[in-house]
C-alpha cells in the first residue's frame, strides 16, 4: 500500500506570500496525484489532478508539479480565502483503493 | 449543475446499523463511478468504498470490509452505503464523491452527513 506523507503539517504565512506544500509517496505513482483544498465545515474541492493540471475554475495562482515520488503544490501569492487544509491523494490499482496524505494546514501568520 | 446530497446520518449505538444515501443530479449518474469518503472529527480524509458505473466493480477499505456495503440505483440516481456492526471509530462525516471522467480523482463532493457511534 502506498503511503503519502505531506509536509509541513502546518504552514504559517501572510497574504501575498508564496506557499509551497509537499507530498511524498512511498513508491512511484507516476503523475497520478491530486491536490484538494478543504475549508472548515466544507467538503474538499479538487484543485490539481495528474500532478499539474488545474481543475475547472481553479485560479492560476495554484500550480502543481512533480512526478514519481515527490510532488509540490504552489500558491504563488496567497489570498485570504486560500487559508485552509490541503490534501494530496492517489489511486492504486492493486490493491484497489485510494490514499490521502494527512494534510497540511495553511494558516495566517 | 452537479449536486450530491447525502442523508441518513445520525446517532447509533455500537453494533448498530445505518444506511446512508446520496442523491445525485445535474449529470448522467449512470456513467460515473462513485465513492464514499469519510472524515473523523478533527482528522484527515479516509476513502471508504467505490462502485463502478454499472456496479460491476466494488472496492472497500480494509477498515470497513465485511461490515459496509456500497450499492447504487441508476434509475433513481442514488448511491447508498449500508453500515453494519458500527464501531466508535466509524464516527465521521461521510461524503459522497464522484469519480472524474478518467477515474483517478474525485471531482465533485457532497456536503456530507455526520454519523456518530456512541452508547
Amino acid at each position: 500500500e502506498i503511503v503519502l506523507t505531506q509536509s509541513p503539517a502546518t504552514l504559517s504565512l501572510s497574504p501575498g506570500e508564496r506557499a509551497t506544500l509537499s507530498c511524498r509517496a512511498s513508491q512511484s505513482v507516476s503523475s497520478y496525484l491530486a491536490w484538494y483544498q478543504q475549508k472548515p465545515g466544507q467538503a474538499p474541492r479538487l484543485l490539481i489532478y495528474d500532478a499539474s493540471n488545474r481543475a475547472t475554475g481553479i485560479p492560476a495562482r495554484f500550480s502543481g508539479s512533480g512526478s514519481g515520488t515527490d510532488f509540490t503544490l504552489t500558491i504563488s501569492s496567497l489570498e485570504p480565502e486560500d487559508f485552509a487544509v490541503y490534501y494530496c491523494q492517489q489511486r492504486s490499482n492493486w490493491p484497489p483503493g485510494n490514499t490521502f496524505g494527512q494534510g497540511t494546514k495553511l494558516e495566517i501568520k | 449543475e452537479v449536486q450530491l446530497v447525502e442523508s441518513g446520518g445520525g446517532l447509533v449505538k455500537p453494533g448498530g446499523s445505518l444506511r446512508l444515501s446520496c442523491a445525485a443530479s445535474g449529470f448522467t449518474f449512470s456513467s460515473y463511478s462513485m465513492n464514499w469518503v469519510r472524515q473523523a472529527p478533527g482528522k484527515g480524509l479516509e476513502w471508504v468504498s467505490s462502485i463502478s458505473s454499472s456496479s460491476s466493480y466494488i472496492y472497500y477499505a480494509d477498515s470497513v470490509k465485511g461490515r459496509f456495503t456500497i450499492s447504487r440505483d441508476n434509475a433513481k440516481n442514488s448511491l447508498y452505503l449500508q453500515m453494519n456492526s458500527l464501531r466508535a471509530e466509524d464516527t465521521a462525516v461521510y461524503y459522497c464523491a464522484r469519480d472524474e471522467e478518467n477515474g483517478d480523482y474525485f471531482d465533485y463532493w457532497g456536503q456530507g452527513t455526520l454519523v456518530t457511534v456512541s452508547s
